[in-house]
């Protein structure tokens, strides 16, 4: 199962984009990039999935290169309710969740 | 259409002792995966469960046991309760898999695990 690396946090001000890259240098040719939000005591709730090239929707975008090694999220336009964990996970059947990246929007 | 529910939604228990939680999967779903995740932590796969039978399973010893039902929806069942065991207990469902597709899970709420 490949292993994902992200930044353990970052901080935006409100109304700015933001990206978050995750790195999966062993990504199986199978397998699919998920990204999870996830607030204090919830369930992770599921953002944006891809296989290759781009992914949009109502709430974010998901880049991911040609080689398939690192993905990025974009969020665009975050509020303060943005504030939380985002996961990113490669694989099916069982995800490997990592320690997130922890993202907190300023005022 | 319900998404993904769990019961209940808080627990306490006392060591030694053993606890059942119970999971519905979202409609349509027929895969029921289990996490644990311990406070500051990211969840941690225990098993997934499809055609009633157990499919996948993480490193958690056989304390941690499950079953499927007819209907889809799934238990959890954990004996012989430690203090390491109080976590957030998550349910994920998803569509069994099908080479070549994603297999997108989708979460409960969970249910928070405390042991005396």
């Amino acid at each position: 199962l490949a292993k994902t690396t992200q930044p353990i946090s970052m901080d935006s001000y409100e109304g700015q984009e933001v990206n978050i890259t995750c790195s999966h240098n062993n990504i199986a040719t199978n397998d699919y990039i998920t990204w999870y939000q996830q607030f204090p005591s919830q369930g992770p709730r599921f953002i944006i999935q891809g296989y290759k090239t781009k992914v949009t929707n109502e709430v974010a975008s998901l880049f991911i290169p040609a080689d398939r090694k690192s993905s990025t999220l974009s969020l665009p336009r975050v509020s303060l309710s943005d504030t939380a964990v985002y996961y990113c996970l490669v694989g099916t059947y069982k995800y490997i969740f990592g320690t997130g990246t922890r993202l907190k929007v300023l005022a | 259409d319900a998404g993904v529910t769990q019961s209940p939604t808080h627990l306490i228990k006392t060591r030694g002792q053993q606890v059942t939680l119970r999971c519905s999967p979202k409609s349509g779903h027929d895969t029921v995966s289990w996490y644990q995740q311990a406070l500051g932590q990211g969840p941690q796969f225990i098993f997934q469960y499809y055609e009633e039978e157990e499919r996948q399973r993480g490193n958690f010893p056989d304390r941690f046991s499950g079953h499927q039902f007819p209907n889809y929806s799934s238990e959890l069942n954990v004996n012989a309760l430690l203090l390491g065991d109080s976590a957030l207990y998550l349910c994920a469902s998803s569509f069994g898999f099908v080479a070549g597709s994603a297999d997108t899970q989708y979460f409960g709420p969970g249910t928070r695990l405390t042991v005396l």
